[in-house]
C-alpha cells in the first residue's frame, strides 16, 4: 500500500524553465510534508517542506504547493538549473506520531542546457 | 558540522553470510533512523532509535536483521544470513529530538550475490 505516491519517474526541462514535481498522498493523517533531493552517491538532503495548515511554502526558486482536498502537493523550480538534476523525494509524516517519514519512490529530474 | 557518517560505502557478499553496517550521527542529534532503499523505490524506515532506546522497529525483518544504538550515540545495523532481496542501499539519518528534517549519511551499497 503505497500512502504517497510520485507517478512520474522521470521529467525533462530546459535551462531556465520551471520544472514541476508532484506528489499525491492517500493517507488524511499526514501533516507535514517534505522534499528531499538525492545525487548519485549521495543520501538524500533535505530541499523544502510544508505544514499542513498551509498551502504554499517558498524557499528562493523553490516553493511547494499543498492542496489538502485533493490530497496533493508540487515542488516548482524557478528558474531551473542544471545542477538541479537530481532524483527529487516527496515525503510525509503522521501528525503526532514518532516523526516517522514516509517516501515516495522518486522523480528523477533532468535540466539540459 | 560533520554531518552522518556511515561505513563502508560498499559491501559485496554472498548469500547466506552476514554483514554489518556502521553510523555515526552528527553530534547531538538524539533521533538516528536506519532505512533501506531498494533500486528504484523510495527509502523504507527498518528502525529509529531515541537516545538508545527503540521508538519503531515495526518494518525491521527480525529474523535476519538487528540493530542497536549503544550509549545513545554510533548504531550498527547486522544482518544474518543475507538473502538476494536484501541488496539496497542502507541509510542512515539522525535529528536532533523533536525535529522533522533528518540529515541523510551517504548510505552503504550492498549487494548479495
Amino acid at each position: 500500500d503505497q500512502q504517497v505516491k510520485q507517478n512520474s519517474p522521470s521529467l525533462s526541462v530546459q535551462e531556465g524553465r520551471i520544472s514541476i514535481l508532484n506528489c499525491d498522498y492517500t493517507n488524511s493523517m499526514f501533516d507535514y510534508f517534505l522534499w528531499y533531493k538525492k545525487y548519485p552517491a549521495e543520501g538524500p538532503t533535505f530541499l523544502i517542506s510544508i505544514s499542513s495548515i498551509k498551502d504554499k511554502n517558498e524557499d528562493g526558486r523553490f516553493t511547494v504547493f499543498l492542496n489538502k482536498s485533493a490530497k496533493h502537493l508540487s515542488l516548482h523550480i524557478v528558474p531551473s538549473q542544471p545542477g538541479d538534476s537530481a532524483v527529487y523525494f516527496c515525503a510525509a509524516r503522521v501528525g503526532g506520531s514518532n516523526y516517522k517519514l514516509t517516501f515516495g519512490k522518486g522523480t528523477l529530474l533532468t535540466v539540459n542546457p | 558540522e560533520a554531518g552522518v557518517a556511515q561505513s563502508p560505502r560498499y559491501k559485496i557478499i554472498e548469500k547466506r553470510q552476514s554483514v554489518a553496517f556502521w553510523c555515526n550521527p552528527i553530534s547531538g542529534h538524539a533521533t538516528l533512523y536506519w532505512y533501506q532503499q531498494i533500486l528504484g523505490q523510495g527509502p523504507k524506515l527498518l528502525i529509529q532509535f531515541q537516545n538508545n532506546g527503540v521508538v519503531d522497529d515495526s518494518q525491521l525483518p527480525k529474523d535476519r536483521f538487528s540493530a542497536e544504538r549503544l550509549k545513545g550515540v554510533d548504531s550498527t545495523l547486522k544482518i544474518q544470513p543475507a538473502k538476494l532481496e536484501d541488496s539496497a542501499v542502507y541509510l542512515c539519518a539522525s535529528s536532533p529530538q523533536g525535529a522533522d528534517t533528518q540529515y541523510f549519511g551517504p548510505g552503504t551499497r550492498l549487494t548479495v550475490l
